[in-house]
């Protein structure tokens, strides 16, 4: 009954490749993210996405793509993927705004630690 | 650029202590500030949020003060326990019609020493 769930938890890969990472939410929230923590803990918005439109970090390169099949789901796809892109990646979601009860929580997944080699 | 301001970045306080956090924005258009705990291998947690209309709020041991004229707000922990050990980020939301938008401050990592 996990509300934000991630996968995979652990991604080791080469510099070059592609990976993605999945995300899905049993919230019924309309509002998805992708967050990227670096090593010195800092939270940097990547992508927010709500009701099929997305709004895009402008430092987000644009091998990083997020791809929504379905309002739960909310995967990130990397291109070439980098040694700088190795961090602590987190998937989030929010319930629709102007909803009566904590309307502005946001609630986080567990995180994809990508290590890129 | 950072809209929020989050100092300091590390705090080590002894059990029993005071653990106190602040933040700084310049955006009027934020108008709820939520405070998130981070603990290691997980990701963050809602811990205790605010609204701009009032000056306080008071959860257990954890308070937001919050000074809109100042456009500050701050974490007091009272009574600091070892478990309280985690890093803290503080935030601010608005709502356009394309969803709730969330910006965080850069963190700060608690240490609380038995």
């Amino acid at each position: 009954d996990t509300a934000v769930s991630q996968t995979p938890k652990y991604l080791v890969t080469q510099m070059g490749n592609d990976k993605s990472i999945k995300c899905e939410q049993n919230l019924g929230h309309d509002t998805m993210y992708w967050y990227k923590q670096d090593s010195k803990k800092f939270l940097k918005i990547m992508f927010s996405y709500n009701n099929k439109e997305l709004i895009i970090n402008e430092t987000v390169p644009n091998r990083f793509s997020p791809k929504s099949p379905d309002k739960a789901h909310l995967n990130l796809h990397i291109n070439s993927l980098e040694l700088g892109d190795s961090a602590v990646y987190f998937c989030a979601s929010s319930p629709p705004t102007g909803t009566e009860k904590i309307y502005n929580e946001q609630f986080f997944g567990p995180g994809t630690r990508l290590t890129v080699l | 650029q950072q809209q929020v301001k989050q100092s300091p970045q590390s705090l080590i306080v002894q059990k029993g202590g005071i653990s106190i956090i602040n933040c700084a924005y310049e955006n009027t258009a934020f108008d709820y500030f939520p405070w998130y705990q981070q603990f290691p291998g997980k990701g963050p947690a809602l811990l205790i949020a605010i609204r701009p209309d009032v000056s306080e709020k008071k959860e257990g041991r954890f308070t937001i003060s919050f000074n809109k004229s100042a456009k500050q707000f701050s974490l007091h922990i009272m009574d600091s326990q070892p478990g309280d050990s985690a890093t803290y980020f503080c935030a601010a939301t608005f709502h356009p019609n394309t969803g709730n938008q969330f910006y965080f401050g850069t963190g700060t990592s608690l240490t609380v020493i038995p």
